[in-house]
């Protein structure tokens, strides 16, 4: 059964620190995204990757970072944590090829921020 | 702006009823759509999907409908059950976007035993 892993369901920062999210996926897809999603509000998408060490702006991106050195692996990065980032964090991997199931999501990181 | 959007944010049907969620997109390059379906604490999960060829796709209970023209996509479960209680998103892909999803903001279903 293919996987897509995220590090810790529920994390519970200081506003200002900085916060690491991961995500491993085991399907060998080569791309990765980080969505949040909100009430009203849906998934957005924060930033995606293509392959190794690429990553693109999705519709959110203002104060979040990514790395992505090895392929299965996508890490979502908060600079600064503010409470306005509380959300649920999902992370997504599908096929260059994505066939006709889209994404493969993992379980989701919920994220407060006090 | 939102190119995907479903309008009622919740929907509750009798057990063994129809369910109709409805979608809506702006963008006419959509060419691929999928319905997810969401627990709380869990991520979305692939539900079923349609091609922009195709104005119906049909999987036992669960039924997506496409209207190109009026830029409208439905799934229809039927008949529904308590175990259907989610969140359901559509979600629509363009060719000259990759492969980027578009999500809506989803739609709350409750199906009462």
């Amino acid at each position: 059964d293919v996987k897509v892993t995220q590090s810790s369901r529920y994390l519970v920062k200081r506003t200002g620190e900085k916060v690491f999210l991961e995500c491993v996926q085991d399907m060998d897809h080569e791309n990765m995204f980080w969505y949040r999603q909100d009430p009203g509000l849906g998934l957005r998408l924060i930033y995606f990757s293509y392959d190794v060490k690429m990553k693109e702006k999705g519709d959110i991106p203002e104060g979040y970072s990514v790395s992505r050195e090895k392929k299965e692996r996508f890490s979502l990065i908060l600079e600064s944590a503010s409470t306005n980032q509380t959300s649920m964090y999902l992370c997504a991997s599908s096929l260059s090829e994505w066939g006709r199931y889209g994404y493969t999501f993992g379980s989701g990181t919920r994220l407060t921020v006090v | 702006d939102q190119q995907v959007k479903q309008n009622s944010p919740s929907l509750s049907v009798q057990e063994g009823r129809i369910s109709i969620l409805n979608c809506d997109y702006t963008n006419s390059m959509f060419d691929y759509f999928l319905w997810y379906k969401k627990y709380p604490a869990e991520g979305p999960t692939f539900l079923i999907s349609i091609s922009s060829i195709k104005d119906k796709n049909e999987d036992g209970r669960f039924t997506v409908f496409l209207n190109k023209s009026a830029k409208h996509l439905s799934l229809h479960i039927v008949p529904s059950q308590p175990g259907d209680s989610a969140v359901y998103f559509c979600a629509a892909r363009a060719t000259n976007t990759g492969n980027q999803f578009y999500f809506g903001t989803g739609t709350s279903l409750t199906v009462i035993p």
